[in-house]
């Protein structure tokens, strides 16, 4: 059975850091390329970024509300993708998602982690 | 960047059939795009694609009343014989790649209220 999970979320102040895991399980982690996909309260889903696997070199890209600020990791050793988030904004309050990307859509997901950025 | 355009909220009546649309951007016209499903407190599933000229294919396990089909930028989930399960939020979701770039982007969301 397919896994992910997501940890690492929680309150933090603006301009503040994060690093949100996702472990894997029951698929070949280290061919996948894995994405963070977040969701405000209320409001749609919105793509943070992706890494793909080795034989991709790693390749990693961002959306551009996020991009200088997040850096999206991955350690196949331990079958977990990363997301670390700096400079935080009040406006990056939501749910991350961890997802897997097959045949060019997202086939997994995460249950989510929540980040609140808040004073 | 490609912008996907979905209504917020539709409803219909138990057993009826209803069809949602998600509407690319004019210049982005012959997209394929992704829809999803997520239930209330849950994360989103994938439903199928549709690609421009109307084919479709779903992810396993999802039933025949959902079709997919296209016409110009608009595309489409239709449900047949709605069922309380049904109610949800739907998103439409595309992937490109734009002057090297690779992205993703998602409509806003329609959420489908069963009568």
């Amino acid at each position: 059975e397919v896994q992910l999970v997501e940890s690492g979320g929680g309150l933090v102040q603006p301009g503040g850091s994060l690093k949100l895991s996702c472990a894997a399980s029951g698929f070949t982690f280290s061919g996948s390329a894995m994405h963070w996909v977040r969701q405000a309260s209320g409001k749609g889903l919105e793509w943070v970024g992706r890494i793909r696997s080795k034989a991709n070199s790693y390749a990693t890209a961002y959306a551009a509300s996020v991009k200088g600020r997040f850096t999206i990791s991955r350690d196949d050793s331990k079958n977990t993708a990363y997301l670390q988030m700096n400079s935080l904004k009040t406006e990056d309050t939501a749910v991350y998602y961890c997802t897997r990307t097959k045949g060019g859509y997202f086939d997994y997901w995460g249950q989510g982690t929540l980040v609140t950025v808040s004073s | 960047l490609p912008v996907l355009t979905q209504p917020p909220s539709a409803s219909a009546l138990l057993g009826a059939s209803i069809k949602l649309t998600c509407t690319l951007s004019s210049e982005h016209s012959t997209y394929t795009i992704e829809w999803y499903q997520q239930r209330p407190g849950r994360s989103p599933q994938y439903i199928m694609k549709v690609k421009s000229d109307g084919s479709h294919s779903k992810g396993d396990g999802i039933p025949d009343r959902f079709m997919g089909s296209s016409s110009g930028a608009d595309r489409y989930l239709t449900f047949s014989n709605l069922q309380s399960d049904d109610e949800a939020e739907y998103h439409c979701g595309e992937s490109h790649t734009i002057d090297g770039q690779v992205g993703w982007v998602f409509g806003g969301g329609t959420k489908l209220t069963v009568l």
